[in-house]
């Protein structure tokens, strides 16, 4: 499975906008990347998944490179209750398992 | 949609005792589920993917005599950990798959602490 980067801490003022970024350059034909988030003591929550294309749904955006090295997850207006570390992981669609990085915790202050 | 519950959502034991911890897949089918053990502070460590019908295939690492792993039905898959020893003691997460999707859904999680 491919890797992937994060940066380990982000903050972001409540109301606003969230972009995290994730980065997959080795990632192959056949990967998709999916967006977790754990709050704590939880099991992960789906957030969103794409191939090649971005993605929108009631959660959140997802902004895939041309390239597909990289992506970014938004979050339109972040609240407190979207404090949790954020998993971006590339998915093998053939293996269907999955390497979870360090992640990307993520603060939202009032 | 894509609910799965774990079963119990936390346990003590004894050391040596034997603990088994259930997975299901509430209103979908899933051929493969994973089990992931998560240590505080730590990210998700992936232990095994477990196949209906078949055996599991456990990554390196991972003991299989002590991690037992039945996934007897297409909404239950169970992890048993045999003599639990105090460093078991850990997070256990489940995910299912549902057939014809690549999404994973995660459990809740299991807390297990051993004495």
């Amino acid at each position: 499975d491919a890797k992937t980067t994060q940066p380990p801490s982000m903050d972001c003022a409540e109301g606003r906008a969230a972009n995290l970024p994730c980065n997959h350059s080795t990632i192959s034909g056949n990967e998709y990347v999916y967006w977790y988030r754990q709050i704590h003591s939880q099991g992960p929550q789906y957030i969103i998944h794409g191939l090649k294309n971005n993605e929108t749904n009631e959660m959140a955006s997802l902004i895939i490179t041309e390239d597909r090295k990289s992506s970014t997850l938004i979050l339109p207006h972040a609240t407190l209750r979207d404090t949790a570390v954020y998993y971006c992981i590339v998915t093998n669609t053939n293996a269907g398992k999955s390497t979870f990085g360090d992640g990307t915790t993520l603060t939202v202050k009032p | 949609g894509a609910v799965v519950s774990q079963h119990p959502s936390r346990v003590i034991c004894k050391s040596g005792t034997s603990v088994k911890i259930e997975c299901r897949s509430l209103d979908f089918q899933a051929t493969t589920m994973f089990w992931y053990r998560q240590f505080p502070k730590q990210s998700l460590m992936l232990m095994a993917t477990s196949n209906e019908g078949s055996k599991a295939t456990y990554e390196q690492g991972v003991e299989k005599d002590k991690f037992l792993i039945n996934h007897a039905s297409l909404t239950l898959s169970t992890l048993t950990v045999t003599s639990a020893h105090p460093e078991d003691s850990s997070f256990y997460i489940c995910s299912a798959r549902p057939d014809l999707s690549e999404t994973q859904y995660f459990g809740p999680g299991t807390r297990l602490l051993v004495l």
